[in-house]
C-alpha cells in the first residue's frame, strides 16, 4: 500500500531564508508525485508535479522539488521565502492514472519578518 | 477562470439531521472527489466519481453517501449527522487526461452540534 510521510508538521522561517519541506513516500511501483498548497481560508491548488523525465521539477511561485527514487523522497524547496508563502503544503502520490491521490498530513510553513 | 464552487462556506447542523453538501465544477471534468480535512490528519478521501451515476468508495465512506446525476455536480450526503463529522469538507475535480491535477473548491466548514 502507498503512503506519504511529511516529516515536519510545522516549519517556521524568516523572510528571505531558504526552506525545504520534506516528503517521503512508500510504494513498490512507479509513482506520480505532487505538491499542493493551501493558503488560509482557501482550497488547495497544485504547486508542481512529477510524472516522468527530469527529476528536478519547477513549479509556481519559485518553488521546486527533486524526485529521488533511491531515497523515495520528493522534497520541496525555495531559495528565498516571502511572507505570502505562509500556507499549508501537502505532498501527494498516486501510482498510476486512474487511482486516487494519497495525501500526506501537511506541513504548515510560517514565514515571519 | 476555472472554478469549483461549493454551496456553503460555513454550515451548522444538529445531530441526526440529513445534510447535503453540493459541489459544482465548470471545467467539464469527468472526475470528482470529496475529501474531509482535519488538523493533523491531512486530507482523507470519502468518495469519488469517474462519471455520471458512478461512484467509488474512498478511505472513509462510513456515514456518507454521494450522488452524481449530472456531470458538473457532485453531492455529498450525511444521512444522519453526528458530532464526529464536524470537519472541513473539500470538493475537487480533474480530467482523466491530467490525472492527479485536481482543482479544489474553497471548502465547507461543517459544525454538527
Amino acid at each position: 500500500a502507498q503512503s506519504v510521510t511529511q516529516l515536519d508538521s510545522q516549519v517556521p522561517v524568516f523572510e528571505e531564508a531558504p526552506v525545504e519541506l520534506r516528503c517521503n513516500y512508500s510504494s513498490s511501483v512507479s509513482v506520480y508525485l505532487f505538491w499542493y498548497v493551501q493558503y488560509p481560508n482557501q482550497g488547495l491548488q497544485l504547486l508542481l508535479k512529477y510524472l516522468s523525465g527530469s527529476t528536478l521539477v519547477k513549479g509556481i511561485n519559485g518553488f521546486e522539488a527533486e524526485f529521488n527514487k533511491s531515497q523515495t523522497s520528493f522534497h520541496l524547496r525555495k531559495p528565498s521565502v516571502h511572507i505570502s508563502d505562509t500556507a499549508e503544503y501537502f505532498c501527494a502520490v498516486c501510482h498510476q492514472a486512474g487511482t486516487a491521490l494519497i495525501f500526506g498530513k501537511g506541513t504548515t510553513l510560517s514565514v515571519s519578518s | 477562470d476555472v472554478k469549483v464552487t461549493q454551496s456553503s462556506r460555513y454550515l451548522v447542523k444538529r445531530t441526526g439531521e440529513k445534510v447535503f453538501l453540493e459541489c459544482v465544477q465548470d471545467m467539464d471534468h469527468e472526475n470528482m472527489f470529496w475529501y474531509r480535512q482535519d488538523p493533523g490528519l491531512g486530507l482523507r478521501l470519502i468518495y469519488f466519481s469517474y462519471d455520471v451515476k458512478m461512484k467509488e468508495k474512498g478511505d472513509i465512506p462510513e456515514g456518507y453517501s454521494v450522488s452524481r446525476e449530472k456531470k458538473e455536480r457532485f453531492s455529498l450526503i450525511l444521512e444522519s449527522a453526528s458530532t464526529n463529522q464536524t470537519s472541513m469538507y473539500l470538493c475537487a475535480s480533474s480530467s482523466p487526461l491530467r490525472w492527479g491535477e485536481q482543482y479544489f473548491g474553497p471548502g465547507t466548514r461543517l459544525t454538527v452540534t
